[in-house]
């Protein structure tokens, strides 16, 4: 069964700054997609970046970016220029491309605090 | 477009009850998937329908449950409601469910069981 795993519970950081958020997976599929998603407080869940393991080159929206390890089954999430809005829960998300099965798995989440 | 809607946001209801949650996807989105969510086990997909019907499962019991109607819109039940049942219930629309179709999520249903 498919795993994932977000090991940093909370993370802080300064408003313009740059931060990395964790994720780890496991699995023995060849083929899934990534994804990262944010849950601002008392908001819906929105889609931030999302990767298909089958692409070398590392997914990027704007500010958000990831480094996609595949051999590692590493999938972090960078942002840049960390903005006030982007404080939120950051879920990590794997989803099988089994036939019959595209069933997201997430992960425990990461809560960012952004100081300003 | 009106995003995916949850009805009702917040419930209160006591063990051994039964609850009836309810999600409107995105007009023309076929796909609803239900997840739970609470602080220590993060999301936890409880299942997919598509086309009225069920078509992935998680691993929950069977008190829980859902069904979708032919506009797409789905509910989902759970019968003899326990204290762990208490969690934030999420649903999410897609076009077909498949491939990179991106999930939209409701703003969530808030069960506490007392």
């Amino acid at each position: 069964a498919q795993t994932v795993t977000q090991s940093q519970p909370e993370m802080s950081v300064q408003e313009a700054e740059t931060v990395t958020l964790s994720c780890t997976y496991d699995t023995s599929e060849s083929d899934y997609y990534l994804f990262w998603y944010k849950q601002p407080p008392s908001r819906q869940m929105i889609l931030v970046i999302r990767q298909e393991a089958y692409k070398q080159q590392n997914a990027t929206e704007n500010r958000f970016s990831v480094n996609f390890q595949k051999a590692a089954k590493s999938f972090s999430l960078k942002i840049s220029d960390s903005q006030l809005g982007d404080a939120a829960m950051y879920f990590c998300a794997y989803r099988s491309l089994t036939s019959g099965t595209y069933k997201y798995i997430f992960g425990t989440g990461t809560r960012l605090k952004v100081l300003a | 477009k009106a995003g995916v809607t949850q009805t009702p946001r917040y419930l209160i209801k006591t063990r051994g009850q039964q609850v009836t949650l309810s999600c409107s996807p995105i007009s023309g989105h076929r796909s609803v998937s239900w997840y739970q969510q609470t602080p220590g086990q993060g999301l936890q997909f409880l299942f997919e329908y598509f086309s009225e019907t069920q078509r992935n499962k998680g691993n929950f019991p069977g008190r829980f449950s859902g069904r979708q109607f032919s506009n797409s819109r789905s509910e989902m039940n759970v019968s003899t409601l326990e204290l762990g049942d208490s969690a934030l219930y999420l649903c999410a629309s897609s076009l077909e469910g498949l491939d990179l179709d991106t999930q939209y999520f409701g703003p969530g249903t808030r069960l506490t069981v007392l």
